[in-house]
């Protein structure tokens, strides 16, 4: 069966620190992959997506992932973050059909 | 633009009633429309997919007696837990795949359901 999984459940970062989350799948495909945010008290919004092209994706609000099929990766990171970038952020991947697959999540606390 | 909404964005009910809820793509006409469920602290589970005009698809294990799903239009989805229990208390969650989109969803803002 297809899975997603977010290794880092919580992370505590402080102002300017880089950040990298990490996201991996299992599916031998063709898939999309998308990053979500959730904000405290809001809905989730999306960050960025991959369906082709360049394995190297900008997003919103600084952040950027990279696709990597040989290790069916997709990693987000942001170079310096913010403490308004505390949230939960969710992978997601669709394979073959418009279902999507979510991990766990991984709750960001970033501390000013 | 893709704005989706949900209404109404919490409800308390009484064990064994049943519930409405809203879902409303605002800007954009919806192909299909998805239900989700998300447990405290948890990730999202696909309940169903609903295409307008056609009957839900379930996930396994979910029970679509329970939980009933209409996609009049192509703007609105509607999710019935019917004989709501305690269990079924919750944060229930729609997205929407514009028409003639790509693969990306829109999420609504979610409505929390308690049952007492």
């Amino acid at each position: 069966a297809q899975s997603v999984s977010q290794h880092n459940h919580h992370v505590i970062l402080s102002e300017a620190a880089s950040l990298e989350l990490g996201c991996n799948y299992s599916y031998g495909g063709t898939v999309n992959l998308f990053w979500y945010v959730q904000y405290p008290g809001q809905h989730l919004q999306l960050l960025l997506k991959y369906f082709s092209g360049d394995p190297l994706v900008k997003g919103i609000k600084g952040f950027e992932a990279e696709f990597i099929k040989s290790k069916f990766s997709f990693n987000l990171r942001k170079p310096s973050v913010q403490w308004s970038d505390t949230a939960e952020y969710f992978c997601a991947v669709n394979a073959g059909t418009y279902k999507y697959i979510f991990g766990t999540g991984t709750r960001l606390k970033v501390l000013a | 633009g893709a704005v989706v909404s949900q209404h109404p964005s919490w409800v308390i009910c009484k064990s064994g009633t049943s519930v409405k809820i809203e879902c409303r793509s605002l800007d954009f006409q919806a192909t299909t429309m998805f239900w989700y469920r998300q447990f405290p602290k948890q990730s999202l589970m696909l309940m169903a997919t609903s295409n307008e005009g056609s009957k839900a698809t379930y996930e396994q294990g979910v029970e679509k007696d329970k939980f009933l799903i209409n996609h009049a239009s192509l703007t609105l989805s509607t999710l019935t837990v019917t004989s709501a229990h305690p269990e079924d208390s919750s944060f229930y969650i729609c997205s929407a795949r514009p028409v003639g989109g790509t693969d990306t969803q829109y999420f609504g803002p979610g409505t929390r359901l308690t049952v007492l």
